[in-house]
């Protein structure tokens, strides 16, 4: 079945960077777009990037722009998340999400069907 | 603006029907996606489009949209239901992609 597994928990220093894992089984991983949202503790989900596997092409959350890199391993059919000069307000549940959409008359949705279990990202010192 | 909105917190009395709102630009030319979240676990896709429900879904949730404002509707409320609601739409700029800030569904 189509699955997302993330890597494990990681709790870092401020400032300091983490780079964190998704990997897609059970479809073709350049098909679909992937995501990353984020939910901070006792907070909501918060779009952060997303990569297109198939040529690399990714878009970034405009508050986390220059912070946040979105890679992609066809070969091992990865998507890797790495945040740098971490803050405290970094931290949070990262998921990872698969993109899927239709397009109805005029308009388009988007949405997320699957989902990969969450990598919690502590930033503390 | 890329921004959805929606009520922060909602309440519905066993059985009744409840709608969870979600307004924004961007819904004008993007139909909301609806997830249901429960403490501790991932987002669960509950509706997408303009009259798709997923897989495994209750036909109690349902879902509409007019102009800038999409609806999730319950009818008919149990108290499984009782999560935080989440909608979600790719921003008019097409660059971005956004959720509200969701709403927390209390069943008495």
């Amino acid at each position: 079945q189509v699955q997302l597994v993330q890597s494990g928990a990681e709790i870092k220093e401020p400032g300091a960077s983490v780079k964190i894992s998704c990997k897609a089984s059970g479809y073709s991983f350049t098909r679909n777009w992937i995501h990353w949202v984020r939910q901070a503790p006792g907070q909501g989900l918060e779009w952060v990037a997303v990569i297109n596997p198939s040529n690399g092409d990714k878009r970034y959350a405009q508050k986390l722009q220059g912070r946040v890199t979105v890679t992609t391993d066809t070969s091992t059919s990865t998507v890797h998340l790495e945040v740098r000069s971490l803050r405290s307000e970094d931290t949070a549940i990262y998921y990872c999400a698969r993109d899927e959409s239709i397009i109805v008359v005029t308009k388009t949705t988007w949405f997320f069907y699957v989902w990969g279990r969450g990598t919690l990202v502590t930033v503390s010192s | 603006s890329s921004e959805l909105t929606q009520d922060p917190a909602v309440s519905v009395a066993l059985g009744q029907t409840v709608t969870i709102t979600c307004q924004g630009d961007s819904l004008r030319t993007c139909y909301a996606a609806w997830y249901q979240q429960s403490p501790g676990q991932a987002p669960v896709l509950v509706f997408f489009g303009h009259n798709n429900r997923a897989s495994g879904i209750p036909d109690r949730f349902s879902g509409s949209s007019s102009g800038d404002t999409a609806s999730l509707t319950i009818t008919g409320a149990q108290a499984e239901d009782e999560a935080d609601y989440y909608c979600h739409c790719r921003a008019s700029s097409g660059n971005q992609w956004v959720f509200g800030g969701g709403t927390k569904l209390t069943v008495l």
